[in-house]
């Protein structure tokens, strides 16, 4: 595609709740990126892939948290257990630079606002 | 560790001023910088990439500029216009691919 889309682009759900959050990248891109996005914050990093492999998971706050890329394409953040903390903007971020590096800089998607009540 | 500093945190100027917006990191080992842009509601726009090896990036009304000695990046905008209204991110790497990013700039040009 032209660029980065998620989807849904609005997500309220019930505490407790497991919710699915999608990112498509810039076809060709083989590095993907997640961030989250809180109110008056920069976005923070929670894992990078590089095709079909999270090479750094890092930034996933605890293990309610999961994300797949299993074709190297699409890729999915899965949040399981919501809690009124997760409530926040997901970014998503794709990169064709070799080995995921920055030099080409991101392209950011317009993000999913999850809501946790 | 990487942080990254932005100031002012927000910014109100009438139209037509020259503005600038400042970006400080206390790790000066980076090998670019990247400008964006956030409207409200929305994802991030990329204004400006600066390698190290740059010292200015130009786009338009745009001018960023990086000095990694004193760990500082200005992103320079001429004549503001209302439609210039968000926020701006400046983001620097911390290692090979993950970014550090500011907390923003949310600026407001006034008709």
């Amino acid at each position: 595609g032209a660029g980065v889309s998620q989807t849904p682009s609005n997500k309220v759900t019930e505490k407790g709740k497991y919710v699915e959050l999608r990112c498509d990248p810039i076809s060709g891109h083989t590095a993907l990126y997640w961030y989250r996005q809180s109110l008056g914050q920069g976005p923070e990093f929670l894992i990078y892939f590089q095709g079909t492999g999270a090479a750094d998971d890092s930034g996933l706050p605890n293990d309610r948290f999961f994300a797949v890329r299993p074709e190297g394409s699409v890729s999915t953040l899965k949040i399981q257990r919501t809690e009124r903390g997760d409530s926040a903007v997901y970014l998503c971020a794709s990169s064709s630079a070799p080995s995921g590096g920055l030099l080409r800089g991101q392209f950011f998607g317009p993000g999913t606002r999850l809501t946790v009540l | 560790k990487q942080e990254v500093t932005q100031i002012p945190a927000a910014l109100s100027v009438p139209e037509g001023e020259n503005l600038v917006l400042n970006c400080s990191f206390t790790d000066s080992a980076i090998y670019n910088l990247q400008w964006f842009r956030q409207d409200p509601g929305k994802g991030l726009t990329s204004l400006l990439l600066i390698q190290s090896s740059q010292r200015e990036q130009t786009s338009g009304r745009l001018n960023a500029s990086l000095d990694k000695s004193s760990g500082r990046s200005t992103l320079y905008i001429a004549a503001s216009q209302p439609g210039d209204s968000a926020t701006y991110l400046c983001a620097v790497p911390s290692g090979t691919y993950k970014y550090i990013f500011g907390t923003g700039t949310r600026l407001k040009v006034l008709a």
